[in-house]
């Protein structure tokens, strides 16, 4: 069954590093899902991304983050200067373009540990 | 602030057993609902969608959806210890709005 992919499953950095975190999505979907969640809070969206471009992101994703479709099959979190509050599992989701009323797909999950 | 609620629990019911998760949501427009189940240290699994005013049968689980209240259920018929999990209540507007919104999670537990 096709799965959405992301790695490294845990990613420990230094308060102020950058970070990417990649995600191969599900390959016939084309809208591209990043949130994260805070251990022990809600699932938060970050941003969902479409054709090339944003379509649209939340208060959370602010200039720190960046998303890139850098080839046919990556789709990659970039969050440039990593704070402490940045830990959190982060969450790549994808789904089909048509008939699929959103239904999203989610990955294994990065642990992102910040110290 | 489009909020969507969920009792956090911990909601414990004996193996065999039919398991009731509730959920409320505040945007009137919302058109998509949605079920995933999350094990500890997991990601989401979606379990249930619905779309329409009614009940929505897949197997062991039925979700129930009344737009009117702004409500949605999870019925789970003849629990097992393995349905233990916590269970998200996601919402989405489609419509050009893609985001699933999603509530704290309802923590259950299967008592054998």
């Amino acid at each position: 069954e096709p799965e959405v992919t992301q790695t490294p499953s845990h990613q420990v950095t230094q308060m102020g590093q950058e970070v990417i975190l990649r995600c191969v999505p599900i390959s016939n979907h084309l809208y591209f899902y990043w949130y994260r969640q805070i251990l022990g809070q809600k699932v938060e969206f970050l941003v969902s991304f479409y054709n090339n471009e944003i379509s649209e992101k939340s208060e959370i994703f602010d200039d720190q983050f960046s998303v890139e479709r850098p080839d046919g099959s990556n789709f990659t979190l970039k969050i440039r200067s990593t704070k402490l509050e940045d830990s959190a599992m982060y969450f790549c989701a994808s789904r089909e373009l048509a008939g699929g009323r959103n239904i999203q797909y989610f990955g294994a999950g990065t642990r992102l540990s910040v110290l | 602030q489009k909020e969507v609620e969920q009792n956090s629990g911990p909601l414990s019911v004996p193996e065999g057993a039919i398991a009731s998760l509730n959920c409320t949501y505040s945007d009137r427009v919302s058109q998509s609902f949605f079920w995933y189940r999350q094990y500890s240290g997991k990601s989401p699994e979606l379990i249930m969608s619905i779309y329409s005013n009614g009940d929505k049968e897949d197997g062991r689980f039925t979700a129930q959806l009344n737009k009117a209240s702004q409500y949605v259920s999870l019925l789970i018929r003849d629990s097992q210890p393995s349905d233990s999990a916590t269970y998200l209540c996601a919402v989405n507007m489609n419509f050009g709005n893609e985001k699933l919104t999603f509530g704290t999670g309802t923590r259950l537990t299967i008592i054998p």
